[in-house]
């Protein structure tokens, strides 16, 4: 499709285990973000790409958080040893970097649980 | 970037205009005010934005007051597909684009 794309839509793991969300931007957008949010809340900034590289990861909460874009255009968020409290909508947003309207356009997103 | 605040809730008849106001005192002569809005269990969706000026596009209308110190955005007919939570942010042009989001106002439009 034209749109943003995330797999899984949903993902059920055990605490302490490793989990891949995958992220499919828009053909040619060349920013790519990751946000997490919670029930009730509005989404809370994770991490930055512009192209292939990571341009702000100040949002991703500790060491146990990892994200990589090794061709400018899938991203893959990597959790290890997850913990309950990792249990959110994990969403992801690309955009046109350089057009002034700052508009993002933001997958569904892969709801994580933490058991 | 500057923080907003919003209504928690508001309601609203289908059919009528749904206003939604939002404080941003401490806004900055280079953020805009950006408004995107939430769907039930689907990702958020940009509506519009602006700077200084009023702005309408297909979907809404943006009212900055001349201070800048808040904004209404304006749905002229409400639909029950509007039922969202609308989210009001102030963003630097320089910052990336990387948006601070409050809790929003849960909107509800009612038959």
């Amino acid at each position: 499709g034209a749109g943003v794309s995330q797999t899984p839509s949903n993902k059920v793991t055990e605490k302490g285990k490793y989990v891949e969300l995958r992220c499919d931007p828009i053909s040619g957008h060349t920013a790519l973000y990751w946000y997490r949010q919670s029930l009730g809340q509005g989404p809370e900034f994770l991490i930055y790409f512009q192209g292939t590289g990571a341009a702000d990861d100040s949002g991703l909460p500790n060491d146990r958080f990892f994200a990589v874009r090794p061709e400018g255009s899938v991203s893959t968020l990597k959790i290890q040893r997850t913990e309950r409290g990792d249990s959110a909508v994990y969403l992801c947003a690309s955009s046109l970097v350089g057009r002034d309207t700052g508009e993002l356009f933001f997958g569904e997103g892969s709801r994580l649980t933490v058991l | 970037d500057a923080k907003t605040t919003q209504p928690t809730s508001m309601d609203c008849a289908e059919g009528r205009a749904a206003n939604l106001p939002c404080n941003h005192s401490t806004i900055s002569g280079n953020e805009y005010v950006y408004w995107y809005r939430q769907i039930h269990s689907q990702g958020p969706q940009y509506i519009i934005h602006g700077l200084k000026n009023n702005e309408t596009n297909e979907m809404a209308s943006l009212i900055i007051t001349e201070d800048r110190k808040s904004s209404t955005l304006i749905l002229p007919h409400a639909t029950l597909r509007d039922t969202a939570v609308y989210y009001c942010i102030a963003i630097r042009m320089d910052s990336n684009y990387q948006l601070i989001w409050g809790a929003g106002t849960k909107l509800i439009i009612k038959p």
